[in-house]
C-alpha cells in the first residue's frame, strides 16, 4: 500500500485480557519497527525486524510482549495479560533498511486503553 | 546509555521564526533525525543530518554540531498548521533503532 497501515486504530480492553495489534508495512520496506508512546513521553523502542533475520527484541518490556513478522510482510504485536501501564499508542514504522537516511514511515498507531 | 534533551513546550507567533533545540549525550553517533507529529497522528520525517552544518528544506532547516552534541530545527514564516510536536531522534553506530527525545510541543499563535 501507499503507507503503513495499522489496525485497530483504537482498542479498549479489560485488564488481564490478551490483545493483538497488526501492522502492514510499505511494500518493499525490509525493516519494520514497533514503538510505544505513552502520554507525555518519548517514543520507546520495542522490537525490530529486518527481512528474515532474527528480530531485535531488546526493547520489549516484559515477556508478556511478543511480536511476529513473516518475511517482509505483515507484523503482529501481542500483549498477554494486559496491565493498565500498557495503555499507550503503539506505533509501527517501516523503512528501506536500518541505515536509511530517509528515516521511518510511521503508521497512525493503535491507541490501547486497558481498563 | 543515551540522553536526548529537548524543551517540553514552546510558543511562537504566526509569521515569525522559531528554533527548537536538541542536545544529546551518546556513544557512537551516526545521524540525527527530526520528525513532526500533529496531535493524534503519526510522526512524519522532516530532516536528517549526519555531518556538521545546516540542511535547508524550504521553510524548515536543521543544523548539527557533532562536537557539541547539539542540533536545532529552524522553522521560518510560521503558519498555524506548524503547531505540532517536534521529535529529535538519534541513530547510534551498530544500533538497529532510533532513540527519540520526548519531543517539543510547539504552539503557533495569531
Amino acid at each position: 500500500g501507499a503507507g503503513v497501515s495499522q489496525s485497530p486504530s483504537n482498542k479498549v480492553t479489560e485488564k488481564g485480557k490478551d490483545v493483538e495489534l497488526r501492522c502492514d508495512p510499505i511494500s518493499g520496506h525490509t525493516a519494520l519497527y514497533w514503538y510505544r508512546q505513552r502520554l507525555g513521553q518519548g517514543l520507546e523502542f520495542l522490537i525490530y525486524f529486518q527481512g528474515n533475520s532474527a528480530p531485535d527484541k531488546s526493547g520489549l518490556p516484559s515477556d508478556r510482549f511478543s511480536a511476529e513478522r513473516t518475511g517482509e510482510s505483515v507484523s503482529t504485536l501481542t500483549i498477554q495479560r494486559t496491565q493498565q501501564e500498557d495503555s499507550a499508542v503503539y506505533l509501527c514504522a517501516s523503512s528501506l533498511g536500518r541505515l536509511s537516511n530517509y528515516g521511518y514511515t510511521f503508521g497512525s498507531g493503535t491507541r490501547l486503553t486497558v481498563v | 546509555g543515551q540522553n536526548i534533551d529537548q524543551p517540553t513546550e514552546m510558543t511562537a507567533t504566526e509569521g515569525a521564526i522559531v528554533q527548537i533545540n536538541c542536545t544529546y549525550q551518546t556513544s557512537g553517533f551516526n545521524g540525527l533525525f527530526w520528525y513532526q507529529q500533529h496531535a493524534g497522528e503519526a510522526p512524519t520525517f522532516l530532516s536528517y543530518n549526519v555531518l556538521d552544518g545546516l540542511e535547508e528544506k524550504g521553510r524548515f532547516s536543521s543544523f548539527l554540531s557533532r562536537s557539541k552534541g547539539y542540533s536545532y530545527l529552524l522553522l521560518k514564516e510560521l503558519q498555524m498548521k506548524d503547531s505540532a510536536s517536534y521529535l529529535c531522534a538519534v541513530r547510534l553506530t551498530g544500533a538497529n533503532n532510533l532513540f527519540f527525545g520526548t519531543g517539543t510541543r510547539l504552539t503557533v499563535i495569531p
